[in-house]
């Protein structure tokens, strides 16, 4: 079974600042790659997908991520956050299951706090 | 025009009591889920149904039984509720192979007292 490991579980920053947040998986095989987006008491929201392609894809709100099949990671960034950014973000990997279906496991998740 | 309704938002209930969450999605997707979001926010599968029928079932106690009436809809029923079922479970849909994104819907919080 695939795992998907948020290195940081907190990541506070100032506003206007610069921000990354980390993400790694366990096999690039067959794999779609995800981040969502949860605000306090709210369902996920989709930031960003990798499928194939290009390796940088861009995503809502100012947001891009990496997909780095030799280091297995898609690091999700953004130039300059805003306060309104403080959320919960979730990396997800999509892999086969069995036949066509396919399975979302998720990674434990990063707060990220914008400090003003 | 919501795309992944619940019903309800939230649902408190005594232990031992039998309850149901209702799902409905406007997407015309194939596949739908059901997720539980435990108290420290990880989110892990249930199950899945694709064109209403069972095809990812977790390791999860048989008090669970998913019902897909049509493709639309999922209900989740739970029997016996224990208070480890104190959690948010979310409902999401997707339309794979070609659109494997899963959209989710806002959540319903069960509080088991």
């Amino acid at each position: 079974a695939q795992s998907v490991t948020q290195l940081d579980s907190q990541v506070p920053v100032f506003e206007e600042a610069p921000v990354e947040l980390r993400c790694n998986y366990s096999s690039s095989v067959s794999v779609y790659l995800f981040w969502y987006v949860q605000y306090p008491n709210q369902g996920l929201q989709l930031l960003l997908k990798y499928l194939s392609g290009s390796t940088l894809v861009k995503g809502i709100n100012g947001f891009e991520a990496e997909f780095n099949k030799s280091q297995t990671s898609f690091h999700l960034r953004k130039p300059s956050v805003h306060i309104s950014d403080t959320a919960e973000y979730f990396c997800a990997v999509s892999y086969r299951y069995s036949g066509s279906a396919r399975q979302l496991t998720f990674g434990s998740g990063t707060q990220l706090t914008v400090l003003p | 025009d919501t795309a992944v309704s619940q019903t309800p938002k939230y649902l408190v209930t005594q232990m031992g009591n039998d309850k149901s969450i209702k799902c409905e999605q406007n997407l015309g997707h194939d596949t739908m889920y059901w997720y539980k979001q435990d108290s420290k926010k990880f989110l892990k599968i249930m199950f899945s149904y694709n064109n209403k029928e069972l095809i990812i079932n977790e390791t999860v106690p048989n008090r669970f039984s998913p019902k897909s009436p049509d493709k639309a809809h999922l209900n989740l029923h739970i029997n016996s509720l224990e208070l480890g079922d104190s959690a948010v479970y979310f409902c999401a849909s997707s339309q794979p192979p070609g659109r494997p994104e899963q959209f989710f819907g806002p959540g319903t919080r069960l509080t088991v007292l």
